[in-house]
């Protein structure tokens, strides 16, 4: 079975600062790896993916991702994050099958003025 | 522009009631997903259906049952509501063999009192 850590349950940083939320999966077959993101009140909405080709991934809003096989790692990373970027953010692999998705649980972002 | 919408934004029912979740999309997708979010676990599957009148079982059944008799309707529901199932609901749809995103529905806040 599959499982994603999203290592941190809370990241405060400040206005203009870089942040990186973390996130291990562990799983024995080839995976699509995808961070979402929600806004207050709202349903979850795709950040970026990641199926096959570059490890490294563009996403909306200035974030990419890193996918890393070796370590099963998919960190996500932005270098200069604003106050609108306070957020929910999830960590999530398919499996494939039927696109299920298991979600990580969650990592808060707060940006401080 | 994609959409998926939930019945209800905000719902509040009583122990022992019958609660009915309904989730709407227009993209013709053929998999749909209910999911339950609660703090600090992440969203967590109840079930999902990759064609109409068919069903699977997620990670966490116990206590809900679904319906899909129109491939653009899914819908959870709660045969007998307890405190322990009041969480935040989330569907989700997915097309092109599930290998990509899933959209999301704004969520229903459920309150059983």
């Amino acid at each position: 079975a599959q499982s994603v850590t999203q290592l941190d349950s809370q990241v405060p940083v400040f206005e203009e600062a870089p942040v990186e939320l973390r996130c291990n999966y562990s799983s024995s077959v080839s995976v699509y790896l995808f961070w979402y993101v929600q806004y207050p009140n709202q349903g979850l909405q795709l950040l970026l993916k990641y199926l096959s080709g570059s490890t490294l991934v563009k996403g909306i809003n200035g974030f990419e991702a890193e996918f890393n096989k070796s370590q099963t790692s998919f960190h996500l990373r932005k270098p200069s994050v604003h106050i609108s970027d306070t957020a929910e953010y999830f960590c999530a692999v398919s499996e494939g099958s039927y696109g299920k998705l298991t979600f990580g649980q969650g990592t808060i972002l707060t940006v401080h003025p | 522009d994609v959409k998926v919408t939930q019945s209800s934004r905000y719902l509040v029912k009583r122990t022992g009631e019958k609660v009915f979740l309904e989730c709407v999309q227009d993209m013709d997708h053929e998999n749909m997903f209910w999911y339950r979010q609660d703090p600090g676990l992440g969203l967590r599957l109840i079930y999902f259906s990759y064609d109409v009148k068919m069903k699977e079982k997620g990670d966490i059944p116990e206590g809900y049952s679904v319906s899909r008799e129109k491939k653009e309707r899914f819908s959870l529901i709660l045969e007998s509501a307890s405190t322990n199932q009041t969480s935040m609901y989330l569907c989700a749809s997915s097309g092109d063999r599930g290998i990509y995103e899933q959209y999301f529905g704004p969520g229903t806040r459920l309150t059983v009192t």
